[in-house]
C-alpha cells in the first residue's frame, strides 16, 4: 500500500511563511489533496494539485509537486492565527475513490 | 439539514460490548468511507463501501463489521471493543465521479473503551 510521510509538529510566528512538506511512495497518484482539520471538527478539503501539474496557486496558498521525488509540499503565506490546524497529504490511488492520509502536520501560529 | 452527521458525539463503553456508530448522509454520494483518528498515524481507512450493499476492507478492518442497506446510511459496528479501539472515527462520503474524489467529513465520534 501506500506510504505517506509528513512532520508531525511546525510551529511558525504570525505573517512568516509556513511550508508543510510530504512525501508518498505511489507514483501512479491522480490527483493529491490537502485536508485541513480544525480542533474538535472533521477535516476539509483545503486545496489539491492533479499529478500533471507542478505548482498550482490558490490565494496565500500555494502547492508544488515533484513527481520524480515523490514529494508534495504546501505553502502557506502569511500565516494567520487561524491557519492553526492539522494538515494532512492525501493522494489518491490512480482510477479508485480511495485516499491515503498523511500522519498529519499540526501547524502551530505564534502571534 | 444536508451534510454528513455522525452519531453519538462520545462514547464511553467497557471492554466486550459491542458497540454502533451511526453515519448518515444527505447529498445521496456514492462513497462512503470510515476512518479512525490515532495520534502518530493520522487517518487509517476501516472499511469503505462504493454503494449500497458493496463493501470492501480497508488498511484496519479487524473487529469491525459494517453494512450499507441504504445509500444514505452507514454505520460501523464494534463486535466486542477492546481498548485498542479507544479512538476518534470520522465517517465521509464522495460523489465517486471519475478520478476527482474530494471527501466530505462528518464531525467525528470520539469512543472511550475502558
Amino acid at each position: 500500500g501506500e506510504d505517506v510521510e509528513q512532520s508531525l509538529f511546525l510551529s511558525v510566528r504570525e505573517g512568516d511563511s509556513s511550508v508543510i512538506n510530504c512525501t508518498y511512495t505511489d507514483s501512479s497518484s491522480t490527483y493529491l489533496y490537502w485536508y485541513k482539520q480544525e480542533p474538535g471538527a472533521g477535516l476539509q478539503l483545503l486545496t489539491y494539485i492533479f499529478s500533471n501539474m507542478d505548482m498550482k496557486q490558490d490565494q496565500r496558498l500555494t502547492v508544488l509537486l515533484n513527481k520524480k521525488d515523490k514529494h508534495l509540499s504546501l505553502r502557506i503565506a502569511d500565516t494567520q492565527t487561524g491557519d492553526s490546524a492539522i494538515y494532512f497529504c492525501a493522494p489518491a490511488q490512480g482510477g479508485y475513490q480511495k485516499v491515503t492520509f498523511g500522519t498529519g502536520t499540526k501547524l502551530q501560529v505564534i502571534p | 439539514d444536508a451534510g454528513i452527521t455522525q452519531s453519538p458525539r462520545y462514547k464511553i463503553t467497557e471492554t466486550g460490548r459491542q458497540v454502533t456508530l451511526m453515519c448518515h448522509q444527505t447529498w445521496s454520494h456514492s462513497y462512503m468511507f470510515w476512518y479512525r483518528q490515532d495520534l502518530g498515524h493520522g487517518l487509517r481507512l476501516i472499511y469503505y463501501s462504493a454503494a449500497a450493499d458493496i463493501t470492501d476492507k480497508g488498511e484496519v478492518p479487524d473487529g469491525y463489521v459494517v453494512s450499507r442497506s441504504k445509500t444514505e446510511n452507514f454505520p460501523l459496528t464494534l463486535e466486542s471493543a477492546t481498548r485498542s479501539q479507544t479512538s476518534v472515527y470520522f465517517c465521509a462520503s464522495s460523489a465517486g465521479q471519475g478520478n476527482y474524489n474530494e471527501q466530505f467529513f462528518g464531525p467525528g465520534t470520539r469512543l472511550t473503551v475502558l
